[in-house]
């Protein structure tokens, strides 16, 4: 199977600091990414997206990052938020969705 | 706001006993797709489905069976539940837009069987 790791567990970030979380896939076939957050006791909500010809993609506060040579993702959230805090999945399509372990932001006010 | 929905949302049972998870989407997507996952573990893919009568096995070994007969339903069922069974099951449904693909999740049922 694929595999799509973080490189943390867990990660505490001062309130208005900026966050970085990181993703390590291995599939270099892999050609659309997703970055997720899940809130306790809910489903997964979708953050933002990638293709594999870009490198580089803005939403509101977050940014992802996409090193093809050495297969890495990150996810960027800018000034974090309270509400930021949750777990954050990094996914990749190849034939199909593989989803990482996850790692728990905690921002600290 | 995704119009994805699960029921139970929670279900305790005993072992042996058969259980249907329902999973409702009213988009219209053509794909749909069910996750374990374990808590603060990833989501495993057991099974997934593009459309009306297809229907296929993900990555992770399951003993659980999915039908879809109908574009906005995709039930999970497991014939004979067991304690290795407990667990948060997730659905997703998605379909295709210029340069997205993105999922949708339903807010999951948490499985318990005893």
């Amino acid at each position: 199977g694929e595999s799509v790791g973080l490189h943390l567990p867990t990660l505490s970030v001062q309130e208005g600091d900026n966050s970085i979380i990181n993703c390590a896939y291995s599939n270099s076939a892999s050609d659309y990414f997703i970055w997720y957050k899940q809130e306790s006791g809910k489903g997964p909500q979708f953050i933002i997206d990638i293709r594999s010809n870009m490198d580089k993609r803005q939403g509101q506060r977050v940014t992802v990052l996409l090193n093809k040579t050495v297969k890495h993702l990150s996810l960027q959230i800018a000034a974090t938020q309270p509400g930021d805090s949750a777990v954050y999945f990094c996914a990749e399509f190849g034939n199909q969705f593989y989803f990482g372990t996850g790692t728990s932001l905690t921002v600290i006010p | 706001e995704a119009d994805i929905y699960q029921t139970p949302r929670y279900l305790v049972i005993g072992t042996g006993k058969k259980i249907t998870l329902e999973c409702s989407q009213t988009m219209g997507h053509d794909k749909m797709y069910w996750y374990q996952q374990d808590p603060g573990m990833e989501l495993h893919l057991i099974h997934y489905s593009y459309g009306v009568n297809s229907t296929e096995k993900g990555d992770l070994s399951s003993e659980s069976t999915v039908s879809r007969i109908r574009t906005e339903h995709f039930p999970l069922t497991l014939e004979s539940a067991r304690p290795s069974h407990t667990s948060q099951y997730l659905c997703a449904s998605s379909e295709y837009r210029t340069g997205s693909d993105e999922q949708y999740f339903g807010p999951g049922t948490r499985l318990t069987v005893t």
